[in-house]
């Protein structure tokens, strides 16, 4: 079965780092790229960057460029999602999800269960 | 830029059907997109890819209730046969080489 894991939820107080990952597993994780997206609190979907594990290529939505650090591990299958300094308005699910299509972006047809990165002082 | 434009609601009501909407920005009509649906206080669940001429392949497991189809710059999503856990927020997705963008989304009320 193809899925992809989420690490588990965090609380963390402005001024932190953190790092959050997703697994993926059934497939050849190197070939898809994976995607990260935001959900703040009662608001819709929104796409933060993608990477391709093959060979690191990442792409970052213009409002994310320079806030959050997209990376990726292919010997065990996980990406991440990381933080140098958060802010109260970082706090929201986030979700990584897998195209459809190999080595292509497309369709996210794969996600995961969701991470809740919560920042209160 | 490619974007995605979805209306923010829609409501309709049990065992009728439901056509959403999500139109692609000017000089893109020719993208496929995706549609999503995230049911209350769950993750969001692929329900099928649409492209340019109509045709649409969907997840596992997606009920045949669930369509899609495509005129110009729009895509649709029908629902027939209403059910009561058909109420969600229903997302499309569009991308492009090094991107990828989301609709605002529609809340979908049955009655």
């Amino acid at each position: 079965e193809v899925q992809l894991v989420q690490s588990g939820a965090e609380v963390k107080k402005p001024g932190e780092s953190l790092k959050i990952s997703c697994k993926g597993s059934g497939y050849n994780f190197s070939t898809y790229w994976i995607g990260w997206v935001r959900q703040m609190p009662g608001k819709g979907l929104e796409w933060i960057g993608i990477i391709y594990p093959g060979d690191s290529d990442t792409r970052y939505s213009p409002p994310f460029q320079g806030q959050v650090t997209i990376s990726a591990d292919k010997s065990i299958s996980t990406a991440y999602l990381q933080w140098s300094s958060l802010k109260a308005s970082d706090t929201a699910m986030y979700y990584c999800a897998r195209p459809t299509i190999v080595g292509a972006q497309g369709a996210f047809d794969i996600w995961g269960q969701g991470t809740m990165v919560t920042v209160s002082s | 830029q490619l974007a995605v434009t979805q209306s923010p609601s829609a409501s309709a009501s049990l065992g009728a059907s439901v056509k959403l909407t999500c139109t692609l920005s000017r000089g893109y009509s020719t993208y496929a997109i995706a549609w999503h649906q995230q049911q209350p206080e769950k993750g969001p669940r692929y329900l099928m890819k649409v492209n340019s001429d109509g045709s649409h392949s969907k997840g596992d497991g997606i009920p045949d209730r669930f369509s899609g189809s495509s005129s110009g710059a729009e895509r649709y999503l029908i629902i027939s046969s209403l059910q009561s856990e058909d109420e969600a927020d229903y997302y499309c997705q569009t991308w492009s080489a090094g991107f990828v963008v989301f609709g605002g989304g529609t809340e979908l009320t049955v009655l």
